[in-house]
């Protein structure tokens, strides 16, 4: 069974631009997650999605928003984007919730 | 406010005994604990689910306690090898379903062969 697929894996952005991130999850997983990784910070929950449906927020700006499509496909968005926002983003799959979650590789932003 | 310490940033163990990490929380009441590996450019790597109903769980050479009156969980590797360097983090979960993880901001170790 293929794991988490993220893409793209890395990126360059510009302040005040807005990227989206894409995540493909595990085949059967309809439950997908969201984190922020910082060294600061640490893993920080951003958001989860379980069939089409947001299901749980984390503590970040309206700046970050996300999807998820039929097929549990996922996307991430952050607008407006600052130096902070600079991380390395993971998503993570699960058949039902956080229980047991597939991380994929991560995309790693870079924001100038 | 919820806050989850991991004993120390690093650690260092000599190859062959036994690494001891520690996971502190409070103000957090978690249904569930679980430890994952991370590797360096990697997405953690799910290794061990607790419950609070259970003092302890073993997977090969690794073994998790749980003490919900003492707030901490240790997570033991014995036999420790030069590959079992990465980051450990510990996270913590409310309630099965509808919740959010929240994760130790983890301990680097590195077994010094």
């Amino acid at each position: 069974k293929a794991g988490v697929t993220q893409t793209p894996r890395y990126l360059i952005k510009t302040r005040g631009q807005q990227v989206t991130l894409s995540c493909s999850p595990i085949s059967g997983h309809r439950s997908v997650s969201w984190y922020q990784q910082t060294p600061g910070q640490g893993l920080q929950f951003l958001f989860e999605y379980f069939s089409e449906t947001q299901r749980n927020k984390g503590n970040f700006p309206g700046r970050f928003s996300g999807r998820q499509f039929s097929n549990s496909r996922s996307e991430m968005n952050v607008s407006t984007l600052e130096l902070g926002d600079s991380a390395l983003y993971l998503c993570a799959s699960s058949l039902s919730g956080v229980e047991t979650q597939y991380f994929g590789p991560g995309t790693r932003l870079l924001v100038l | 406010s919820q806050k989850i310490e991991q004993n120390s940033e690093a650690l260092n163990i000599q190859e062959g005994k036994t690494a001891t990490l520690t996971c502190n929380y409070t103000n957090y009441s978690p249904a569930y604990l679980q430890w994952y590996r991370q590797d360096p450019g990697r997405g953690p790597v799910f290794l061990l689910l607790i419950r609070e109903n259970e003092k302890e769980k073993r997977k090969e050479r690794l073994k998790v306690t749980f003490d919900t009156t003492l707030k901490q969980s240790l997570f033991h590797i014995t036999a420790s090898q030069p590959a079992d360097s990465a980051t450990y983090l510990c996270a913590l979960g409310s309630n099965f379903g509808n919740e959010k993880l929240t994760f130790g901001t983890g301990t680097r170790l590195t077994i010094i062969p």
